[in-house]
């Protein structure tokens, strides 16, 4: 079991927008403002989409953001593609010994 | 360009020992923060831990503390995971990131992967 928790899946009609969420605790997410998103092709490296909440890296559309509300942060992906179509993973700091905790993973489907 | 390249496809049987590498290219090795992460076959992604290339200062998740070693050459800027006794558990594809250049508490380059099948 994943220490933060994502759907399963999400999907969405292209042009349309879709929310991905990613809960956890005091801990992880509601106690550090250092979440980030990863997007993930089948087979493939991870890409970071986002760090700190909601800073784009050099290179990400700005259709990605994201944002965060106590214990649960958000991936917005808006003007869906159908390049957008992966496996997206949320993570949160911990703490000096749980640098990295991942959420299980949310298969997006553009339709 | 900041590049992690990781070594190849690797087959081993329960028992034997195996160490993976990533060579890293394109930054100052020393002073970023290495990560491993496993993703095993059709599940989500794992921290392993960390190095630290400037002094292999290490961090265990505590899943895998005592099961795994992290080390770095750095007269070759590559970090390795190394196991010394290869359970069918271990299977899986690992990937090294480097920790963020503009967040500490991010990776942002990854490598490509190595591919670990254990089997009888």
């Amino acid at each position: 079991q994943s220490a933060l928790t994502q759907p399963p899946s999400a999907s969405g009609s292209p042009g349309q927008s879709v929310t991905i969420s990613c809960t956890g605790t005091t801990s992880d997410i509601g106690g550090y403002n250092y979440v980030s998103w990863y997007q993930q092709y089948p087979g493939k490296a991870p890409r970071l989409m986002i760090f700190d909440v909601t800073k784009r890296p050099s290179g990400v559309p700005d259709r990605f953001s994201g944002s965060k509300s106590g214990n649960t942060a958000s991936l917005t992906v808006s003007g869906l593609q159908a390049e957008d179509e992966a496996d997206y993973y949320c993570t949160s700091y911990a703490g000096t010994n749980n640098f990295a905790v991942f959420g299980g993973g949310t298969k997006l489907t553009v339709l | 360009e900041v590049q992690l390249v990781q070594s190849g496809t690797e087959v081993k049987k329960p028992g034997e020992s195996l160490r993976i590498s990533c060579e890293t290219s394109g930054y100052t090795f020393n002073t970023y923060w290495i990560n491993w992460v496993r993703q095993r076959p059709g599940k989500g992604l794992e921290w392993m831990g960390r190095i630290y290339p400037g002094d292999s200062d290490s961090t265990y998740s505590p899943s895998f503390q005592g099961r795994v070693t992290f080390s770095v050459d750095k007269s070759v800027t590559t970090a390795y995971l190394q196991w010394s006794s290869l359970e069918p558990s271990d299977t899986a594809m690992y990937f090294c990131a480097k920790r963020g250049h503009d967040s500490r508490y991010t990776m942002d380059v990854w490598g490509q992967g190595t591919t670990v099948t254990v089997s009888s």
